[in-house]
Formats: C-alpha cells, sequence, structure tokens
C-alpha cells in the first residue's frame, strides 16, 4: 500500500459525459501528479501540483482540468468525454528528499488508478 | 527533450531462468534520476529502484540487480532465477533532478512473462 488514495477504482460512462476522479496524496506530501496510461500512448505526465499551484503541464487535453484544495487531495475533471479518452488514470504524490551528496531527488508513490472506460 | 526508450515490448522465459530489461534514455540534464516501477496484473504501479546521475555503481536487491551505465545511457535490469511472480509490465522512467519535484519521463514498459 502506497499511501496514496484514489477514487473510484472503476467508473464506466458515455461519450460526452464530466466525470471527476479524486486523489489523496500521502501525508505529507505536497506535490500530486496525474498521469494516463492508455494501450497506444503509455504512461503520460498530464499535470502536476504543488502545495495548491499548478506546477507543470504535460500531454493534458484543453477538456481536462485539474486542482489541488486546501487539504491537498486533488481532483481531475475530465469532459466531453471521448471513447479514446478511456484509460487508466493514475495519481502520485511525491516526497523530496535529500541524498547523501547533498542533491534532492523526487520519489514518486503511485495510487492504485481509477479505470475510465467511455462507452 | 527526455526520452526514454524499452525495445523489448515484450518478453517471455521459462521460470529460473535469468532475464535483463534493457531501457536506454535520452536527456539533456547533466544531472537526473532513473527509476523502475513494476505494473502487476493487478494494474498498480510499485515503485523498485531510483538510481541518481552521480552514482554509477550498480545495485543488487536480493534477485533484481541494476546496471547503469552512462557511457550507453543504459539503466539495465536483471531478474535472476525468474519467478511466476515475476510476471508484470516493467517500466523505466526518468527525472529531473535539481528542483526535485518533477514528472517522471515513462518508457513504454516491458511485459515480461515467466512460465512455470
Amino acid at each position: 500500500d502506497s499511501g496514496v488514495t484514489q477514487t473510484p477504482k472503476h467508473l464506466i460512462t458515455a461519450t460526452g459525459q464530466r466525470v471527476t476522479l479524486r486523489c489523496s496524496p500521502r501525508s505529507g506530501d505536497l506535490s500530486v501528479y496525474w498521469y494516463q496510461q492508455s494501450l497506444d500512448q503509455g504512461l503520460q505526465f498530464l499535470i502536476q501540483y504543488y502545495n495548491g499551484e499548478e506546477r507543470a503541464k504535460g500531454n493534458i487535453l484543453e477538456r481536462f482540468s485539474a486542482q489541488q484544495f486546501p487539504d491537498l487531495h486533488s481532483e481531475l475533471n475530465l469532459s466531453s468525454l471521448e471513447l479514446g479518452d478511456s484509460a487508466l488514470y493514475f495519481c502520485a504524490s511525491s516526497v523530496v528528499g535529500t541524498s547523501g551528496a547533498g542533491s534532492s531527488y523526487n520519489e514518486q508513490f503511485f495510487g492504485p488508478g481509477t479505470r475510465l472506460t467511455v462507452l | 527533450a527526455q526520452k526514454v526508450t524499452q525495445a523489448q515490448t515484450e518478453i517471455s522465459v521459462v521460470e529460473k531462468e535469468d532475464v535483463t530489461l534493457d531501457c536506454v534514455y535520452e536527456t539533456r540534464d547533466t544531472t537526473y534520476y532513473l527509476f523502475w516501477y513494476k505494473q502487476p496484473p493487478s494494474g498498480e504501479l510499485v515503485f523498485l529502484i531510483r538510481r541518481n546521475s552521480f552514482d554509477e555503481q550498480n545495485e543488487i536487491s536480493g534477485r533484481y540487480s541494476w546496471n547503469f551505465q552512462k557511457s550507453t545511457s543504459s539503466f539495465n535490469f536483471t531478474i535472476t532465477a525468474s519467478q511466476v511472480v515475476d510476471s508484470a509490465v516493467y517500466f523505466c522512467a526518468l527525472s529531473e533532478l535539481l528542483s526535485g519535484n518533477t514528472p517522471l519521463v515513462f518508457g513504454k514498459g516491458t511485459r515480461l512473462s515467466v512460465i512455470a
């Protein structure tokens, strides 16, 4: 158990609909990342939040949006869903530590994922 | 731009055989981290190892070992005496190091099947 929770585990919906995926990071982790795993694109980074603010953006469609709340949980909103949005959506949270050499490192812990099926 | 290539899409071995999963990366950063994750059939992503670009020392953890060669930009993963429970998809990933809080760039994964 990574300590990262995601709900729901499975989601089945129709094209054109809107869904919200929820993620709770590990206690103390300020960073939340969203990744999409699809058969054709593999594991792709979508977006990152750090302590409530957007930190980095990857290949996220305009139909998708996210936010991180004051309690650090995050939600990923997917709208106007298309068949191609069917995928496994992962949330990860990270701890930033310092190695013996004094450099910082980024260890990401992944939640169990939400499997989205768009029919 | 950063890129991770796992040329082996699928590998099938018989139990107790050794198997090596290849990972080649590209980055313009002089400092970076490399990772391996395991995704069993249940779907979750399990962290296996992190290695920073300063440290080329190979690592062994039980039946798992990793060979990092900066000269060839490779970070290969070997499972010794494979077991059926090792059947999974394995992902190699890369992240920039300096800020310590950056997304991972994943390879496409290698599906390993260990046959009893």
